[in-house]
């Protein structure tokens, strides 16, 4: 159950896009498109923002997307703006029926 | 709305057991998947177990696993979690979770696992 890869950080000034990549193999995101990706604040919950690869729940701006290819999956963040400044996790089932998290990506807007 | 609250979190000395509880609201429970996740101080979020709407197919991490029983009731729309042999790296903030692929997540609650 090795964690999902994610860069530490990435940062981008505002009205840029930035991605964040989350690699995993075949045994999870490459076998299965049931990846999801969180965003969390400080202090606060976890709150979904992208769900199967690439699906935007309702409420959640258009400026959020995701894709995948092969066994890693990636978040778009365009026009960025400063309230996205947070942590960001992505998500996927695994073929032994467990699930496992990235270890987190820190997003600073400049 | 949907509602998740955890209850049962707080201090107990390693080798101790806590009973974590998730009271869920709003929605129908018994047709849900449920979900603990667990985030210790500064780190990122970890899977721990999960349960099918019906109680069958749960699973646990390995790092819990034979320690941690996750279980539902269905009559009182609550989700459980029975943790037996602590440790300090089972110190975190437990989350309650309504199907991992989509949320919502609870407020959490803090366990601390500490002599």
């Amino acid at each position: 159950q090795s964690a999902l890869t994610q860069p530490a950080s990435v940062s981008g000034s505002p009205g840029q896009s930035i991605t964040i990549s989350c690699t995993g193999t075949s045994s999870d995101i490459g076998n299965y498109n049931y990846v999801s990706w969180f965003q969390q604040h400080p202090g606060k919950a976890p709150k979904l923002m992208i769900y199967d690869v690439s699906n935007r729940p309702s409420g959640v701006s258009y400026r959020f997307s995701g894709s995948k290819s092969d066994n890693t999956a990636s978040l778009t963040i365009s026009g960025l703006q400063a309230e996205d400044e947070a942590d960001y996790y992505c998500t996927s089932y695994t073929s032994s029926s467990t699930w496992v998290f990235g270890g987190g990506t820190k997003l600073t807007v400049l | 709305e949907v509602q998740l609250v955890e209850s049962g979190g707080g201090l107990v000395q390693p080798g101790g057991s806590l009973r974590l509880s998730c009271a869920a609201s709003g929605f129908s429970f018994s047709t849900y998947w449920m979900y603990w996740v667990r985030q210790a101080p500064g780190k990122g979020l970890v899977w721990v177990s999960h349960i099918g709407g019906d109680g069958s197919g749960a699973n646990h991490a390995d790092s819990v696993k034979g320690r941690f029983t996750i279980s539902r009731d269905n009559f009182k729309n609550t989700l459980y979690l029975q943790m037996n042999s602590l440790r300090a790296e089972d110190t975190a903030v437990y989350y309650c979770v309504r199907d991992l692929r989509m949320g919502p997540w609870g407020q959490g609650t803090l366990v601390t696992v500490s002599s």
